[in-house]
């Protein structure tokens, strides 16, 4: 089955640039959409069709894709964005979603 | 407002049925898809299927084909999620979510989740 992979985690520091990537073989076909989870809450979207930014989301959240991945990057990550990221997209066949495995991201 | 609201938490044995809910308001109901997405204990989100309310087209993921049921009832703008049987690794959290088209779109609202104890 179609897979999406994510690194598992990713560190930085308040201010630093974090960025999250995800790769799978339809991307260059296939829109990506990032989720924000915080523990105990529903995801929140964050980005949807690669690049473009859902009203109310900060300006420092931005999107990218090229080939077979997808780039979530944080410009200035703050402490509020500690969350589990999530990209999404559909496989090949067009019949099926799939979420990346996550990545728990850490702003320490 | 655009909102999916879901039932309650549930608590079920091992070998029961359940059907749970996801009421949508603030939209005309036919015009979007409904995911619905598990988050097991611990564990990242998964896709499980999806319907378009309209005329009931739904698809579902390989790994839940056979094992749940998505429906909706465009009379009271409702759609839902069900099992015959169920088994602990069942367990998990339960979400909604709407999709302007599938399968381009994404998710942009979701429910605040279901919870479901499946325990003997």
């Amino acid at each position: 089955s179609y897979e999406l992979t994510q690194p598992p985690s990713v560190s930085v520091s308040p201010g630093q640039t974090a960025r999250i990537t995800c790769s799978g073989d339809a991307l260059p076909k296939k829109y990506v959409y990032w989720y924000q989870e915080k523990s105990s809450q529903a995801p929140v979207l964050v980005i949807y069709e690669d690049s473009k930014r859902p009203s109310g989301i900060p300006q420092r959240f931005s999107g990218s894709s090229s080939g077979t991945m997808a780039t979530l990057t944080i410009s200035g990550a703050q402490v509020e964005d500690e969350a589990d990221y999530y990209c999404y997209s559909t496989d090949t066949s067009g019949n099926h979603g799939v979420f990346g495995g996550g990545t728990k991201l850490t702003v320490l | 407002e655009v909102q999916l609201v879901q039932s309650g938490a549930e608590v079920k044995k091992p070998g029961e049925s359940l059907k749970i809910s996801c009421k949508s308001s603030g939209y005309t109901f036919t015009t979007y898809w409904i995911a619905w997405v598990r988050q097991m204990p611990g564990k990242g989100l998964e896709w499980m299927g999806i319907i378009f309310p309209a005329d009931s087209d739904t698809r579902y993921s390989p790994s839940f084909q056979g094992q749940v049921t998505i429906s909706a009832d465009k009379s009271i703008s409702t759609a839902y999620l069900q099992w015959t049987s169920l088994k602990a690794s069942d367990t998990a959290i339960y979400y909604c979510a709407r999709c302007g088209s599938f399968p381009r779109g994404g998710f942009d609202i979701w429910g605040q989740g279901t919870t479901v104890t499946v325990s003997p």
